[in-house]
């Protein structure tokens, strides 16, 4: 059974270019969640998925991010007109939606860097 | 809402030494707390968590974890220390019946021989 799967690992983008990150769920999985770790610091929440659905977006800046978890593919975190401040590492984590709590499966993550 | 407070950047520890790495929370209700481990350039790996029950948690690599409600801390350890287990540790709290975890700030464990 193949882990959460994140790709790209490393991006280069330069500034105002867009980055788009993409996660696959472990199988069976139909919850998604995206964090972000800044260099020397803690993870942050971004959003909660289920398919087709935002559970929670509370974490995402109001503007240039989005998300979405489509029916069929996988999650996708999308930055618009990226800033140097955007250079993070972004978790992918994912439960299968019953039963477990809090036993997150974190994918390896995408180190993105704004040049 | 609820927050996570881990109060050393960086632990220092000989091997075969015991360890502990500090976490206190503040959250609404019964607080479901975690442990997870992250090595360089990995995701996290679950280590354990506290529900319900027994105060002591036992977790995976031989780390443990005691949940003190009067505290509201939930420090991690280990009886014996090894050099594999250096890694950034993070502990985390989830509201009642909730999946949304909140990490600390993480703690850099170093273990020397």
């Amino acid at each position: 059974n193949a882990g959460v799967m994140q790709n790209p690992r490393h991006l280069v983008r330069r500034r105002g270019q867009e980055a788009r990150l993409r996660c696959s769920p472990m199988k069976g999985h139909s919850h998604v969640y995206w964090y972000r770790q800044l260099p020397e610091e803690g993870l942050k929440f971004m959003v909660y998925l289920q398919k087709e659905n935002i559970i929670d977006e509370s974490g995402m800046p109001k503007e240039r991010f989005s998300a979405e978890f489509p029916k069929e593919g996988p999650s996708i975190l999308r930055i618009q007109q990226v800033v140097r401040g955007d250079s993070a590492a972004y978790f992918c984590a994912s439960l299968p939606g019953t039963g477990t709590t809090g036993e997150l499966f974190f994918g390896e993550g995408s180190r993105l860097t704004v040049l | 809402a609820q927050s996570v407070a881990q109060p050393e950047d960086q632990v220092n520890v000989a091997e075969g030494n015991p360890l502990t790495v500090k976490c206190t929370y503040s959250v609404s209700g019964n607080p479901y707390l975690f442990w997870y481990v992250q090595y360089p350039n990995r995701g996290l790996q679950f280590l354990l968590k506290y529900i319900t029950g027994d105060n002591l948690v036992k977790g995976s690599y031989g780390f443990e974890a005691e949940f003190n409600k009067s505290q509201t801390s939930f420090h991690l350890k280990k009886p014996s220390a090894l050099v594999s287990d250096s890694a950034l540790y993070f502990c985390a709290v989830a509201p009642n019946a909730g999946n949304m975890l909140t990490f600390g700030g993480g703690t850099r464990l170093m273990v020397k021989p």
